[in-house]
């Protein structure tokens, strides 16, 4: 059964600072990982999604990874802003018509 | 593209009765799904549509809950005799397929059972 975490639940940092999210995954069968946004009570955002065979993607200053071998994405921002305050969710699909999500991260960034 | 929209945005009921949610997906998009979120926690998987056909459903779903998708487009979920524990709020996502499609999330139902 596919288990997915989400290491740190809450980080808060100064403006300007460049900071990485983890996702670590059970399953390496993959087909695909995506990176979500989500603010206080709404919908989720996709801000980037890996194929299983790419190592990277990168979208403005959000640069995600993958290590399907080792089970682990990482979601890098740069030069982090107040307005990328949000919770970060890590999602992957394995194919059985479902994607499974973390618990995600509480990124809070003070100006 | 107006995005996937979700009615009610809020709901408020009593225990033991009936709701019903809708979600219009993007038009194109044949993959429909529900998801549950409750606070702190990640998105849970309640089922899943190709076009028409309910093609995947959690076993987390007791036999109260169920939905639809009539003719592909537009989706409901209805709870029957809700619960306490049903608060939650309920989000529906589609998606063009085939398996390596960005999820579209619309911003979802919020259900809160008295």
């Amino acid at each position: 059964k596919q288990e997915v975490t989400q290491i740190p639940a809450a980080l808060s940092v100064p403006e300007g600072e460049n900071l990485v999210l983890n996702c670590s995954f059970t399953d390496s069968a993959i087909y695909n990982l995506q990176w979500f946004r989500q603010d206080p009570g709404k919908g989720l955002t996709s801000l980037l999604l890996i194929q299983s065979s790419q190592r990277e993607q990168t979208s403005g200053r959000l640069n995600a990874s993958l290590d399907k071998s080792s089970g682990r994405s990482t979601l890098y921002i740069a030069a982090s802003q107040p307005g990328d305050s949000a919770t970060y969710l890590c999602a992957v699909y394995g194919g059985t018509y479902k994607y499974i999500f973390g618990t995600g991260t509480r990124l809070k960034v003070l100006a | 593209d107006t995005g996937v929209s979700q009615n009610p945005r809020h709901k408020i009921t009593k225990r033991g009765q009936n709701v019903t949610f809708r979600c219009d997906p993007i038009s194109e998009h044949n993959r429909l799904y529900w998801y549950r979120q409750t606070l702190g926690q990640g998105p849970e998987f309640l089922t899943y549509f190709q076009n028409e056909a309910q093609l995947e459903k959690s076993r987390l779903l007791s036999d109260r809950f169920s939905a639809e998708r009539p003719k592909g487009s537009f989706s409901t979920l209805e709870i029957q005799r809700t619960e306490q524990g049903d608060s939650a709020m309920y989000l529906c996502a589609s998606t063009l397929g085939p398996d390596h499609e960005k999820l579209f999330f619309g911003s979802g139902t919020q259900l809160s059972v008295l």
